[in-house]
Parts: structure tokens; C-alpha cells; sequence
């Protein structure tokens, strides 16, 4: 199983970054985001389609239709300057990760 | 708080094997698994394996079955990865992650070097 990401996403702080993650029957498959800094280990961003994890901010946000999910960051700021990976739960596979989009906060 | 703590990088010839361990703090260990990712150099985000460490149950990506073994140790809370037969493409960072069932990866060690060179 695949899952496509574009390379590279930019935005202007404040702006509002789209991430999108595609796949075969995405949406039948629960989605998680994860943010990962140059350096620095992941860090879950969303599980579960459209759920944060305690602690990250409500800029992020996630949703799941089709054969694409989306990863939305509200009012990008600076800090959000990361890669951003997509993971589903797939029967086959079980755990696959997209490519990863480098998001750039100009 | 929780805490995943992996062990050093290492530095190994082509054929050898590694163990990687993590060791799990801040939380009942046996709650949840433990998985191994990996990523190589400009790559993806690549999973290896995970470990039920309540009942040691393992399952394994078809990439890397037959070289690649998780085990545990309940006593010391820490899951050891051990990748053998290692060539030039298992240079990598490897990462442990704590999941429960769908709700994600949500804490992670520090990530392991590991370098395969003659």
C-alpha cells in the first residue's frame, strides 16, 4: 500500500498551510500526521483522522475523505517549519508512511 | 513523564548484526506496544516491526521478516531490536514509538545511528 505526499508545501506565516496525504480507499483507513523537526525524532500532530494529541496546538487540525487526507495548519507560524509525514493503518501492510512534505513558513 | 531512551550509535561491517535497545520509563510498559521505524538518509519514514510488550505478541513488515527480531524484557522495560545481515542500505536512524491500537505513534526515543560501512 502507498501513500503521496507532495514534496514541499510553502506558506506566509499567518496563512493557512494544506498537507495532503493520497491513497487507495484512504478513507477507509484511520490516518495519522506526524511533525518531525531537522534533527529531531517525530512528534504526533493528529491520530485517528481529526483527533490532537494533548499538548499540540488547535492550529492543527486533520480530516479524511476518499483517497485523500489532509493535514490543515491554521495561522502558520514560524515554529510549524518541519516535515510533515502521513501514516495510515493498513490489513495488508498494517503501519505505512507517506513520503513526507517539508513545509516552508516564509 | 514518558520517556523512551535508546542506546548509542554504532557502527558495524556489512553481514553483522545490531541490537538496538529502548528503554521505557514514565509509564506502565506493558500497556503498550512498541514499535521500530527507521529512516535512511533523505528517506521516508520506514516501519520495522512492533512488540505487544503486555503479551509479547510481535508481528513484522514483510520488507524485513526473517532479519529482523523484537524481543522485551518486562523486568527492565525495555525492547531490544535486532537487525542482522546488515548491508550498506541499513544505514538509518532507527526510532522506537509508543503505540495502543489506532491512537498513533505518540512518544518516541531519540533515534539510533546505525552505520554499515566496511
Amino acid at each position: 500500500y502507498d501513500l503521496t505526499q507532495p514534496p514541499s508545501v510553502s506558506v506566509f506565516p499567518g496563512q493557512t498551510a494544506t498537507i495532503t496525504c493520497s491513497g487507495r480507499k484512504l478513507d477507509d483507513k484511520y490516518i495519522c500526521w506526524y511533525q518531525q523537526r531537522p534533527g529531531q525524532s517525530p512528534t504526533l500532530v493528529i491520530y485517528q483522522d481529526n483527533k490532537r494529541p494533548s499538548g499540540i496546538p488547535e492550529r492543527f487540525s486533520g480530516s479524511n475523505s476518499g483517497n485523500t487526507a489532509t493535514l490543515t495548519i491554521t495561522g502558520t507560524q514560524i515554529v510549524d517549519e518541519a516535515d510533515y509525514h502521513c501514516q495510515a493503518w493498513d490489513g495488508t501492510t498494517f503501519l505505512v508512511f507517506g513520503g513526507g512534505t517539508k513545509l516552508t513558513v516564509l | 513523564q514518558v520517556q523512551l531512551v535508546q542506546s548509542g550509535a554504532d557502527v558495524k561491517k556489512p553481514g553483522a548484526s545490531v541490537k538496538v535497545s529502548c528503554k521505557a520509563s514514565g509509564y506502565i510498559f506493558t500497556s503498550y506496544a512498541i514499535y521500530w521505524v527507521r529512516q535512511a538518509p533523505g528517506q521516508r519514514l520506514e516501519w520495522m516491526g512492533y512488540i505487544n510488550a503486555g503479551n509479547d505478541n510481535t508481528r513484522y513488515s514483510q520488507k524485513f521478516q526473517g532479519r529482523v527480531t523484537i524481543t522485551r524484557d518486562t523486568s527492565a522495560s525495555t525492547v531490544y531490536m535486532e537487525l542482522t545481515s546488515l548491508t550498506s542500505e541499513d544505514t538509518s536512524v532507527y526510532y522506537c514509538a509508543r503505540g495502543r491500537g489506532f491512537e498513533g505513534l505518540d512518544y518516541w526515543g531519540q533515534g539510533t545511528l546505525v552505520t554499515v560501512s566496511s
